[in-house]
């Protein structure tokens, strides 16, 4: 299995733009994670989907931030417009939620955003 | 609400040392707790899990027990190497969900 594909793995823009990024989770999983990680705050979690439809959206900062899952093999993580203080690197996870457990989360390689 | 409380690092330690990072946790429920691993440049990995009280789990020398009556859940490893240098989170679950409660992380460096 080729894990949890996150892209770009870095961007660098400038402050207004928007920025867009991807995450396709592992075959077969039906729950996926965004996270933002810097050295102030740690690991948020920022939003999370079951089965494409999304359960808990109360660790998106701000509405300049949206996340989509249009299927079960592709997800975005849309940032309108971007400002400095957006600057971390972003990951996505995926789990297969299912009877039993426990529900161990596998990680994508993240994506390392600068916004100036 | 869960939560998790981790040991503040950095911990740094000589090759061939022993290793504890401490956590405690928090829960209504009856929750599954994890181990993750972080290696610079990368995404969290799953280092060890246990699911219920007295639960070992081990993976790569690594140990770590559910301890109920403590609420804790302490990483450790009897001897450490340059390679485990990481950050090392400790979390939980609920029964029932995947979503995970994380602590904030332990850098571990390991000098040769």
């Amino acid at each position: 299995d080729a894990g949890v594909i996150q892209s770009p793995r870095h961007e660098v823009t400038e402050m207004g733009q928007e920025v867009t990024l991807r995450c396709k989770p592992i075959s077969g999983h039906n729950s996926l994670f965004w996270y933002r990680q810097t050295m102030m705050r740690g690991l948020e979690l920022l939003i999370y989907f079951n089965n494409n439809v999304p359960i808990d959206d109360s660790g998106m900062p701000e509405d300049r931030f949206s996340a989509k899952m249009p299927n079960a093999s592709f997800s975005t993580l849309k940032i309108q417009p971007s400002e400095p203080r957006d600057s971390a690197v972003y990951f996505c996870a995926s789990s297969r939620l299912s009877s039993g457990g426990p529900y161990e989360q596998y990680f994508g390689p993240g994506t390392r955003l600068t916004v100036t | 609400g869960d939560s998790v409380t981790q040991m503040e690092g950095p911990v740094t330690l000589s090759e061939e040392a022993f290793l504890t990072i401490n956590c405690t946790y928090t829960a209504t429920g009856y929750p599954s707790l994890f181990w993750y691993v972080q290696y610079p440049g990368e995404g969290l990995q799953l280092l060890l899990k246990a699911t219920k009280a007295d639960d070992k789990g081990s993976n790569k020398g690594f140990e770590a027990t559910y301890r109920k009556e403590t609420t804790s859940f302490h990483l450790e490893k009897g001897s450490v190497q340059v390679s485990d240098s990481a950050v090392y989170f400790c979390a939980l679950s609920d029964r029932g969900t995947d979503k995970l409660i994380f602590g904030t992380g332990t850098r571990l460096q390991v000098f040769p």
